[in-house]
């Protein structure tokens, strides 16, 4: 399954909102009535780290601001208020026809 | 406290092969479906090996598929990727990862640089 990302760079500024959109060339819904869509942040140097996963579920001790969404092929990554912390590059992943990344999204300050 | 480790990277010619292992720590192997997944130089990611909590069944991307071997050892609580006919376009830090519920990686070995060049 073929995965896209945009923008694939994004500039923000501390304490603002910022989005990234995530689309996926077939439903990723699953006959199990589960979506399979989770997001990976990988700072500078470092190994990714899962934040997100079946869209919306934060991984336990993912700070709040962070929030996914969507539906089917359309998704969304939410930092509410975005801090220095978190810059990096933010993909996103299908799990629900083995695995694909999309190409990722890097956030700058 | 959960723990993966990688080593076997190294600088191999074309046509070469090499092993990488993953110790795990804090867990079994066998409990948890695993992966491998590759970074090459300044690019994104791909899933490159997936065997399931099982063992018995395993998946690979056509860009792998009849080179690259994923196994696993209960004894030595480590995952290991045996790498064949390696090309340039297999150079790359390979993480092994462990699954989570919903079909995600929670947990993410350091990586271990392979590089293919004569």
């Amino acid at each position: 399954i073929v995965m896209t990302q945009t923008p694939l760079s994004l500039s923000v500024t501390p304490g603002h909102p910022a989005s990234i959109s995530c689309k996926s060339r077939q439903s990723l819904l699953f006959s199990d009535g589960k979506t399979y869509l989770s997001w990976y942040l990988q700072r500078p140097g470092q190994r990714p780290q899962l934040l997100i996963y079946e869209v919306s579920r934060r991984l336990s001790g993912v700070p709040d601001r962070f929030s996914g969404g969507g539906s089917g092929t359309d998704f969304t990554l939410t930092i509410s208020r975005v801090e220095a912390e978190d810059v990096g590059v933010y993909y996103c992943m299908q799990g629900m026809d083995l695995f694909s990344f999309g190409p990722g999204t890097k956030v700058e300050i | 406290q959960v723990q993966l480790v990688e080593s076997g990277g190294d600088l191999v010619t074309p046509g070469g092969s090499l092993r990488l292992s993953c110790a795990a720590s804090g867990f079994s192997v066998t409990d948890y479906y695993m992966s491998w997944i590759r970074q090459a130089p300044g690019k994104g990611l791909e899933w490159v090996a997936y065997i399931s909590v099982s063992g018995d069944t395993i998946y690979y991307p056509g860009s792998v598929k009849g080179r690259f071997t994923i196994s696993r050892d209960s004894a030595k609580n480590s995952l290991y990727l045996q790498m064949n006919s390696l090309r340039a376009e297999d150079t790359a830090v390979y993480y092994c990862a462990r699954g989570s519920p919903g079909w995600a990686f929670g947990y993410w070995g350091q990586g271990a640089l392979v590089t293919v060049s004569s």
